[in-house]
C-alpha cells in the first residue's frame, strides 16, 4: 500500500511569512495526526482528525497555526505568520481509527510520512 | 500525566555487540508502549508495540523489547548490532483515556554503531 505522502519536503521563509504543508494519509485510514518534531526534541502532537473532525488539538498554537481536513481524506496545516521558533519537522501521520480495528490489534500503529520541514529566518 | 523517558541522548555500541535503549514510562493503569526507529530525513518507522501478554516483544530487523512492570521499563535490545542500526529511536506512550490513539514519545536517542 502507499504510504503517507506529505509535501512540500522543503520551505524556507522568513519570519512573518506564512506557509502550508499538505498530507494525503493511507487510503481508507481515518485518522490523521500533525506531529512537530523541533531538533532534538521528540514529536509533539499539534493535531488529532478523526475523519473531518477535531478530536484533540490542545497544543495547537491557535493564533497561528490552523488545520483543516474538510473531505475527511486529506489534510492542510498552516503558519501564518511564522515565527523562527516555528522551525522544525513537521510529521503527518495516519492510522485506521477507533472501532472494529482498535479490538482486533490491540492497539493502531500510527504510520508516518516522510516530514516537511521548515526554516524560518 | 502520562510520559516516557529516554535517560540517554546516544548509544555507542560496536558491530557485532549487543545493544540496548533504555526507555521508563509513567502512566496510569496499562500501558500501550511503542518503539520507533527515524533514519536521516525520513519520517518515523514502527519496530515494535507492547500491548498485553509476554514481557519480551519481538518486531522488526531484529530487535526486541522487554516489558518491566515493576521498574516501569521498556528497554529496546538487539543481540547483535549492525552498522545500519545506526539511527534516532524514539520509545512513545499511548494515553488510555478518551477516544484516540495518539502517542507521546520520548525525546529520543541516537545510536551510533561503529565498525
Amino acid at each position: 500500500e502507499a504510504g503517507v505522502a506529505q509535501s512540500p519536503r522543503y520551505k524556507i521563509i522568513e519570519k512573518r511569512q506564512s506557509v502550508a504543508f499538505w498530507c494525503n494519509p493511507i487510503s481508507g485510514h481515518a485518522t490523521l495526526y500533525w506531529y512537530q518534531q523541533i531538533l532534538g526534541q521528540g514529536p509533539k502532537l499539534l493535531i488529532q482528525f478523526q475523519n473531518n473532525g477535531v478530536v484533540d488539538d490542545s497544543q495547537l498554537p491557535k493564533d497561528r497555526f490552523s488545520a483543516e481536513r474538510l473531505k475527511g481524506v486529506d489534510s492542510t496545516l498552516k503558519i501564518q505568520p511564522a515565527k523562527l521558533e516555528d522551525s522544525a519537522v513537521y510529521l503527518c501521520a495516519s492510522s485506521p481509527g477507533q472501532g472494529v480495528w482498535e479490538s482486533i490489534s490491540g492497539a493502531n500503529v500510527l504510520t508516518f510520512g516522510a516530514g516537511s520541514r521548515l526554516t524560518v529566518l | 500525566a502520562q510520559s516516557v523517558a529516554q535517560p540517554e541522548d546516544q548509544v555507542n555500541v560496536a558491530e557485532g555487540n549487543p545493544l540496548t535503549v533504555k526507555c521508563t514510562y509513567s502512566v496510569s493503569g496499562n500501558p500501550y508502549l511503542f518503539w520507533y526507529v527515524q533514519y536521516p530525513n525520513r519520517g518515523l518507522q514502527f519496530l515494535l508495540k507492547y500491548i498485553t501478554g509476554d514481557n519480551l516483544v519481538k518486531g522488526s530487523y531484529g530487535f526486541e523489547a522487554e516489558f518491566n512492570k515493576s521498574q516501569t521499563s521498556f528497554h529496546l535490545k538487539k543481540p547483535s548490532a549492525l552498522v545500519s542500526d545506526s539511527a534516532l529511536y524514539f520509545c512513545a506512550v499511548r494515553p488510555h483515556r478518551g477516544n484516540t490513539d495518539k502517542l507521546i514519545f520520548g525525546t529520543g536517542t541516537r545510536l551510533q554503531v561503529f565498525p
